[in-house]
């Protein structure tokens, strides 16, 4: 089976624009989960989708928002961007939603904001 | 609160030498789940191990154990003879309620050959 992809692997961005990050579960999985990668704060929970629904949420504003295809891809947007946005982007799938669940990561895309 | 530290941050090591890397995890729930993933340079996690609140069993696998103890709410995690393609950041992780990862600062492990 196919792991999961994520598309761009990287991606060079200024200050106020915005950026849309694309991830494909492994086949079957209907949960995607995405988490932000930064030194200082390490990993952090953005958001899940499940059935084309977000189910869950982090401690992030509203600039950073997402959705879920039919097809159980999910993209991620982040508009007007800032520096601090620099970072390890995670797109991690699972077979179905809960604590009990195995989140299986791609390889990330890499976002630098000038 | 939940909550997982990783108290070491790097961890240095020579080639066939044990090391143990630790994991403290704090949360009120009674059912969890605890995993350990590694980071390679590339960026990617790699799932290792999952473990649920009501099983305390220790688990090998190979060169790889943990060592679950709700009695210290830890979770560590031995590799037996290292070696240079171990050389990663290791993340341990909790999982309650409604399944998002709570990551600890993760364990910078180099193996030196």
């Amino acid at each position: 089976k196919a792991g999961v992809t994520q598309t761009p692997r990287y991606l060079i961005k200024t200050r106020g624009q915005q950026v849309t990050l694309s991830c494909s579960p492994i086949s079957g999985h209907r949960s995607v989960s995405w988490y932000q990668q930064t030194p200082g704060q390490g990993l952090q929970f953005l958001f899940e989708y499940f059935s084309e629904t977000q189910r869950n949420k982090g401690n992030f504003p509203g600039r950073f928002s997402g959705r879920q295809f039919s097809n159980s891809r999910s993209e991620m947007n982040v508009s007007t961007l800032e520096l601090g946005d620099s970072a390890l982007y995670l797109c991690a799938s699972s077979t179905d939603r809960g604590r009990a669940q195995t989140q299986y990561f791609g390889p990330g895309t890499r976002l630098l904001v000038l | 609160a939940q909550k997982v530290t990783q108290a070491q941050t790097e961890i240095s090591v020579v080639e066939k030498e044990d090391v143990t890397l630790d994991c403290v995890y704090e949360t009120r729930d009674t059912t969890y789940y605890l995993f350990w993933y590694k980071q390679p340079p590339s960026g990617e996690l790699v799932f290792l191990i999952r473990r649920n609140s009501f099983d305390e069993q220790n688990e090998i696998s190979g060169r790889y154990s943990w060592n679950f103890q709700k009695s210290t709410s830890s979770f560590n995690f031995t590799i037996t003879a290292s070696q240079v393609v171990d050389s990663a950041v290791y993340f341990c992780a909790l999982s309650v309620g409604q399944g998002n990862l709570i990551f600890g600062k993760g364990t910078k492990l180099s193996v030196k050959p």
